[in-house]
Formats: C-alpha cells, sequence, structure tokens
C-alpha cells in the first residue's frame, strides 16, 4: 500500500502570501493518479486538482499543482480569505485503491 | 446538477448493526464508482472502499477489508455502507463520494461528495 505523507502539518501565513504544501509518496505514483483536495471546517471536501497539475472545474488559477514520481505539490499563489482551510492528497494504484494524506491546515498568521 | 444525498445522524450502541445511504442523483449511477470515506472527530480523510453499482465490482482498503460492506441498488440507485457490529472506535462522519467514468484508463478521482453522515457508537 502506497503511503503519502504530507508537509508541514500546519501552515501559518497571512492573507496574500504564497503557500507550497508538499506531499510525499512512499513509492513512485503515477501523475496521472494524484489529486489534492480542499476542505473547510463542517464541509465535505471538494476536488481541487487531479493528474497532478489539472484543476477541476470552478477552481479559480491561483491553485496550481505539480510534481511527478514521489513528489508532488500544491501552490497557491496568492491566499485569499476562503482559502484558509486543510488540503489533503490522494492517491490510487492500479487495483483502484485509493490512500489519502495525513493532510496540511492552512491558517491564519 | 449532480447532487449525493447521504441518510441522517445516527446514534448506536456498542455491538449493534447499521446500515447508511447515499442516493445520488444528476448522472448515471451505474457509470461511476461511489467510494466511502471516514473521518474521525478531529482527524483526516480515511478512503474505506468503492463500488461500481453497474457490476458491483468492490473494492476495499485494507484497513476495513472485513471490517464493513460496501453494496449498491441499482433498481434504487443508491449506495449502502453497513456494519454487522458497531464499535465506538466506528464513532466518525462518513462520506461518500463518486468517481468520474472510465476510471482504470483515465485519470480517476472523486468530484462530487454526499453532506456526511454522523454515526454515534456510545453506550
Amino acid at each position: 500500500e502506497i503511503v503519502l505523507t504530507q508537509s508541514p502539518g500546519t501552515l501559518s501565513l497571512s492573507p496574500g502570501e504564497r503557500a507550497t504544501l508538499s506531499c510525499r509518496a512512499s513509492q513512485s505514483v503515477s501523475s496521472s493518479h494524484l489529486a489534492w483536495y480542499q476542505q473547510k471546517p463542517g464541509q465535505a471536501p471538494r476536488l481541487l486538482v487531479y493528474g497532478a497539475t489539472s484543476r477541476a472545474t470552478g477552481i479559480p488559477d491561483r491553485f496550481s499543482g505539480s510534481g511527478s514520481g514521489t513528489d508532488f505539490t500544491l501552490t497557491i499563489s496568492r491566499l485569499e480569505p476562503e482559502d484558509f482551510a486543510v488540503y489533503y492528497c490522494q492517491q490510487y494504484d492500479s487495483s483502484l485503491i485509493f490512500t489519502f494524506g495525513p493532510g496540511t491546515k492552512v491558517d491564519i498568521k | 446538477e449532480v447532487q449525493l444525498v447521504q441518510s441522517g445522524a445516527e446514534v448506536k450502541k456498542p455491538g449493534e448493526s447499521l446500515r447508511i445511504s447515499c442516493k445520488p442523483s444528476g448522472y448515471g449511477f451505474t457509470t461511476t464508482w461511489i467510494a466511502w470515506v471516514r473521518q474521525m472527530p478531529g482527524k483526516g480523510l480515511e478512503w474505506m472502499g468503492m463500488i461500481y453499482p453497474g457490476d458491483s465490482d468492490t473494492r476495499y482498503s485494507p484497513s476495513f477489508q472485513g471490517q464493513v460492506i460496501i453494496s449498491a441498488d441499482k433498481s434504487i440507485t443508491t449506495a449502502y455502507l453497513q456494519w454487522s457490529s458497531l464499535q465506538a472506535s466506528d464513532t466518525a462522519i462518513y462520506y461518500c463520494a463518486k468517481t468520474t467514468q472510465y476510471c482504470s484508463t483515465s485519470s480517476c478521482r472523486l468530484d462530487y461528495w454526499g453532506q456526511g453522515s454522523l454515526v454515534t457508537v456510545s453506550s
């Protein structure tokens, strides 16, 4: 089973700053199998990025994904007040077994 | 409009059984997988497993294999997550989510989510 590690656990930033979130896999992941989700308190998760780099429908272009192999990154270019949330990476393997990372909380500094 | 509507909150005692439901609408029920995701209080997301209602193909996380049963009823376009004997550690919010189509050949992701079902297990 592929294990995902996310860092940092918490990122304290101010609105307008750039956020860089890391997701590392225990073994190589196909880029097409890597996604990112955002979850706000009391809400269901929302798909942000899929295929490592493609934004989901309606996601602002300040969100971007990059990476390959075992290292993936979600970047938020300029934090808006509504972006303070928890972010999860997720991958699936060739057997369609999914796993989530533990999450990175982006909070207001 | 795609929606996944889940059953309401449940309060159960240890040892009791439970089945919660997820009723999607706005797309072809048999054309995508339906996944279940657990979120324990204050914790992260855990993928439990998923079912393809078209042929009932089911996949489970090793962590949840044998602990729960995922099923679907095509006639009423509803997916289920069930337990035969609940434990206090099953207390969590459970989300259902649908995948995109063609998961075996293209980028598969969970694009629509239900509102979550809170399950509380307490004596």
